[in-house]
């Protein structure tokens, strides 16, 4: 079975605070891919990021970077000097086994509010 | 078309009354996907299509639900026998063929059941 933990259920930052989103995941199957989503309360959830098992590269765009670590089966997302509009739920996801699988197991989420 | 589009945004319904709500995936994807969202909580699987077969069916799935996607364009996702458990939000997503890709959400249909 797939699992995904998002022990952080709110966070609250000020304005150019950076924040660290946490996403631990948990799956039997060696191929397996992750993803970042942004559910603002527009209520669409907008993707950020995927990333597959075989790929542990970290990755930057623009304030938004991730961090993969197989070794602790973690999915961390970090905003930098965050903003009013970064404010949303966000949600990380797992979809394992690749081939014909294609569900989606999330997260529980976290609130992000952002304070000016 | 820019993106997953579902109708209606809101639905308000007297329990025991069925409903229905339809989404609309980006063109070209094949797949389509229903997930139900509580309150509070992340979203959850109830169903896929790849075209117009359905693939996979979510336990949460009781025998009150029902979707189809008859041309492997839009699908409907029917409630009968509505109960207040049934208030979430469900949402609709799509992907396109390629099987290395993300889903694309819609902004949901939000049920209540009074």
């Amino acid at each position: 079975a797939q699992k995904v933990t998002q022990a952080q259920t709110e966070i609250s930052v000020v304005e150019k605070e950076d924040v660290t989103l946490d996403c631990v995941y948990e799956t039997r199957d060696t191929t397996y891919y992750l993803f970042w989503y942004k559910q603002p309360p527009s209520g669409e959830l907008v993707f950020l990021i995927r990333r597959n098992s075989f790929d542990e590269q970290n990755e930057i765009s623009g304030r938004y970077s991730w961090n993969f670590q197989k070794s602790t089966s973690s999915f961390n997302f970090t905003i930098t000097a965050s903003q009013v509009v970064d404010s949303a739920v966000y949600f990380c996801a797992l979809r394992a086994g690749g081939g014909s699988n294609y569900k989606l197991t999330f997260g529980k989420g976290t609130l992000l509010t952002v304070n000016p | 078309d820019t993106g997953v589009s579902q109708d209606p945004r809101h639905k308000i319904t007297k329990r025991g009354q069925n409903v229905t709500f339809r989404c609309d995936p980006i063109s070209e994807h094949n797949r389509l996907y229903w997930y139900r969202q509580t309150l509070g909580q992340g979203p959850e699987f109830l169903t896929y299509f790849q075209n117009e077969a359905q693939l996979e069916k979510s336990r949460l799935l009781s025998d009150r639900f029902s979707a189809e996607r008859p041309k492997g364009s839009f699908s409907t996702l029917e409630i009968q026998r509505t109960e207040q458990g049934d208030s979430a939000m469900y949402l609709c997503a799509s992907s396109p063929p390629e099987q290395y890709t993300e889903a694309f959400f819609g902004q949901g249909t939000r049920l209540t059941v009074v």
